[in-house]
């Protein structure tokens, strides 16, 4: 079964820290996405990823960056956490060819 | 630019009954896909169902299928014989043919309630 594994579920970082959000997938997908899932406002693109160590801003991408030094990891770096980056964030990868998103569970963080 | 929109933020159902989820989206391209994608409470989002914008035949999965209106830019989601299970949220999305561009436009989603 493919997968789009998040590495937490949960977590809650003070404001200021440095936050790290990783994204693992199996299915060897060129094309990976962080998004942030706020209510009312539904899926907004943080950034994408179409290679290994490209990346490419979404519609809103300040204060966050990216990392993606393997084609199966995607990383979303909170570099000073704040508090209105208290938000679910969702990975998706997709194959580079016509076709849906596969997701992973998503991350809900808090920053307090 | 494209953009979606879910003009129901909540919809409610009657088991076995059917229901219909709205999205209409603005476009200038003549090729595109459509998707629609449930995110249950367990938080994984699912594809749905999906339609090229060149096909006329609406696409159906089961018990889900849509109404595409391609001059009106709508596509709606109808769900059959709705069970406990369809309970989600369901978000439409719209994505560009287009060479070179990847992501994909969401619309604010639509809760949908399955009553017993």
């Amino acid at each position: 079964d493919v997968k789009v594994t998040q590495s937490s579920r949960y977590l809650v970082k003070r404001t200021g820290e440095k936050v790290f959000l990783e994204c693992v997938q199996d299915m060897d997908h060129e094309n990976m996405f962080w998004y942030r899932q706020d209510p009312g406002l539904g899926l907004r693109l943080i950034y994408f990823s179409y290679d290994v160590k490209m990346k490419e801003k979404g519609d809103i991408p300040e204060g966050y960056s990216v990392s993606r030094e393997k084609k199966e990891r995607f990383s979303l770096i909170l570099e000073s956490a704040s508090t209105n980056q208290t938000s679910m964030y969702l990975c998706a990868s997709r194959a580079d060819r016509p076709g849906g998103y596969t997701f992973g569970s998503g991350t809900r963080l808090t920053v307090v | 630019a494209q953009t979606v929109t879910q003009s129901q933020p909540e919809m409610s159902v009657q088991e076995a009954e059917t229901v219909t989820l709205s999205c209409t989206y603005d476009t200038s391209e003549s090729d595109y896909y459509l998707f629609w994608y449930k995110q249950p409470p367990s938080r994984q989002m699912i594809l749905v169902i999906r339609q090229e914008a060149y096909k006329q035949q609406n696409a159906t999965e089961n018990r889900f299928s849509v109404n595409f209106q391609k001059a009106a830019k709508s596509f709606s989601l109808k769900i059959s014989d709705s069970q406990l299970g369809d309970a989600a949220m369901y978000f439409c999305a719209y994505r560009s043919t287009t060479s070179g561009t990847y992501k994909y436009i969401f619309g604010t989603g639509t809760r949908l309630k399955v009553l017993a």
